[in-house]
This record gives structure tokens, sequence and C-alpha cells, in this order.
């Protein structure tokens, strides 16, 4: 059981916009920012977000974050076949990093 | 650019202890915090801890009592050691840099912005 709740799954068609959720309390992301990893298949995971909505440099603009309270959400516009992979959210609490249990994003 | 290479025994038996090794090459050391972080086969991140140049850590208090993080300032390299093993130790374990900084309201934030590639830990009698 993680301490943010995330969608096991997603999809989408090549083109769409995708959101994936990141549900925490006010301990984690109503009080502290969220981060955004991409896992692809067989690698290790990338940061895709950080602070709520910056991206990395070399990150592509399609890939966006906010974070409203103590919810947060990626979003993903204009998708492609290789953004097919596991997403994590994470947040600091307390005195941890505690991560969702991932969304494993699927593109049709 | 910075890269993080790992290393470390990838077969251990029930009671022994797990120790990791990542190296940091092509880029500072001494700003940064480090991080180990394990997701076990099929499942989700597990952040185990962190540690600074000076040896200040922090632990996920779940895995406190079994968990040393230690750090070699003169080889840019940080370890990790996991006692008294069990099978639900099994995964693979990712090192990442671990910047810390301070928000406009004084906040210290963090994330993890570069990976090693992982070891795999089976932990198996």
């Amino acid at each position: 059981q993680s301490v943010l709740t995330q969608p096991p799954s997603a999809s989408g068609t090549p083109g769409q916009r995708v959101t994936i959720s990141c549900s925490g309390s006010s301990s984690n992301i109503g009080s502290n920012t969220v981060n955004w990893y991409q896992q692809l298949p067989g690698t290790a995971p990338k940061l895709l977000i950080y602070s709520n909505n910056q991206r990395p440099s070399g990150v592509p603009d399609r890939f966006s974050g906010s974070k409203s309270g103590t919810s947060a959400s990626l979003a993903i516009s204009g998708l492609q076949s290789e953004d097919e992979a596991d997403y994590y959210c994470a947040a600091w609490d307390d005195s941890l990093i505690v991560f969702g249990g991932g969304t494993k994003l699927t593109v049709l | 650019q910075v890269q993080l290479q790992q290393w470390g025994a990838g077969l251990l038996k029930p009671s022994e202890t797990l120790s990791l090794t990542c190296a940091v090459y092509g880029g500072s050391f001494s700003g940064y915090y480090w991080s180990w972080i394990r997701q076990p086969p099929g499942k989700g991140l597990e952040w185990i801890g962190e540690i600074n140049h000076s040896g200040s850590t922090n632990y996920n208090p779940s895995l406190k009592s079994r968990v040393t993080i230690s750090v070699d300032t003169s080889k840019n390299q940080f370890s990790l050691k996991l006692s008294s093993v069990t099978a639900a130790d099994t995964a693979v374990y990712y090192c990442a840099r671990t910047p810390h900084y301070y928000d406009s309201s004084g906040r210290r934030r963090r994330y993890m912005d570069v990976w090693g590639k992982g070891t795999t830990v089976t932990v198996s009698s």
C-alpha cells in the first residue's frame, strides 16, 4: 500500500492528451512539492517533472505537471509510442520520500 | 555529464548483510545529497535513505534499524549496507543524485535527477 495513490493503469492513442493523478495528504503533497519519474521497461527511473511543474533540461514540453491541495497531476499531450512506460509521483513526507504505486501507461 | 556507476553482491543468503557502492563520475560530489532507492520485482519504488558529503544522513524509518549509508569523499563514492536481509529485500537497488534546495518560503525541497543503472539483489537460501 503506497502512501501516494495513483491509478494502476492509463491509456491513450497517439496524439491524444493523457493525465495521471496522484493523491496524497496534508503531510506530503499538501505541504511539499511533487516530483514525477518515468521508467521505461527494463531501465532506471528518469526525472520528468520536479517542484510540481518544472521540467529538467531535455524533457519535452509535452510533459507538464500541476498541483492543487493534496493532489497532483501529470499531463502528457501529443502522446507518442515512446511514452509507454511506468510513471511515479513522489513527495517528501515528514522524514522520508514517499512514492505512488506507479501508473502503467499504454499507448494503443 | 555526471554518471553513477554502482556495484555489489547480487546473491545473498537470509541473515547476511547487503553491501552496495555507487561511484560518481563527471560532476561535483560535495554539493549534493546522494540516495539509495529499491524496487522489488514487479513493484514500485521505495526510498531507503540519503547522505551528503559530510556524512549527514536521512533514513526511511521502516528500514532505519538495518540500514547504514556511508560516504568516501576521497573516491567520490557512497555505500549502502542493509543487515539481516530476508527474501523481502530482494529488489533492484538504485543510487541517485539528490539535489536539495530551498524555496521562496525557506522550505527544503529535494528530487532525484541522476540515477544509476541499478543492481539486482536476490536473497535466497
